[in-house]
């Protein structure tokens, strides 16, 4: 157990749609990070927060965002949903002085 | 821009052989590099990491990794593999972000172990 907890688990939705995933860090971890992970792309970082701010921005969709709440916890938005958002999204996070990010067990998009 | 490149999708050994899984990276600075296994319907664990000093790492489940800057390489290795060592393995470098590291990943190498 890495500690990071994403929910849902899974996630079935229609196009269209709009959702919302959720990321509780490690405690005492400031950063948050969210990757995606599809058979055509690979694994993408997305965006990361660092103590509620955006602090990096990947090749993250105009259609997604996300933000960090000032208890630390993530989220990422969804909307407008494609089917090629199908895909599984991880959350990591780490802090300044550990420099290695510990991942969550994602959530499993499907988009219908 | 940072890259990784694992040039092997898809490995197979016997159990009790060795193994090394090949990964190439591109970066303009002393790069973070990074091992990280994905057990199918898990996350991602860290095996080991490279930040600086001795270019030899040893990591989680009896792996081990080499740095070798002058052929931009960080191979993983391990004396004799386990059947529960099948997984994905991903190999990725850090780039420093302030709060972290934004991690760049290679594709993967899918590990197969035969009894």
């Amino acid at each position: 157990d890495s500690g990071v907890t994403q929910t849902p688990k899974h996630l079935i939705t229609a196009t269209g749609q709009r959702v919302t995933l959720r990321c509780s860090p490690r405690s005492g971890d400031l950063s948050v990070y969210w990757y995606q992970q599809s058979l055509d792309q690979g694994l993408q970082f997305l965006i990361q927060y660092y103590n509620g701010e955006e602090r990096a921005k990947g090749n993250i969709l105009e259609r997604f965002s996300a933000q960090q709440f000032p208890d630390l916890h993530s989220e990422l938005n969804l909307s407008s949903l494609e089917l090629g958002d199908s895909a599984l999204y991880f959350c990591a996070s780490g802090n300044s002085q550990n420099t290695e990010a510990f991942f969550g067990q994602g959530t499993r998009l499907t988009v219908v | 821009a940072q890259s990784v490149t694992q040039p092997d999708i898809h490995i197979t050994v016997s159990e009790g052989a060795s193994l090394e899984l090949r990964c190439n990276y591109s970066y303009g600075a002393t790069p973070y590099l990074f091992w990280y296994v994905q057990s199918p319907g898990q996350g991602l664990q860290l095996l080991l990491k490279y930040f600086s000093g001795d270019t030899l790492v040893q990591g989680i489940k009896g792996f081990e990794a080499e740095f070798k800057r002058s052929q931009s390489s960080f191979n993983l290795r391990k004396p004799s593999v386990h059947w529960s060592d099948a997984a994905e393995y991903f190999c990725a470098v850090g780039a420093f972000t302030g709060g972290g590291n934004k991690l760049t990943f290679g594709t993967g190498t899918q590990l197969k172990v035969e009894l």
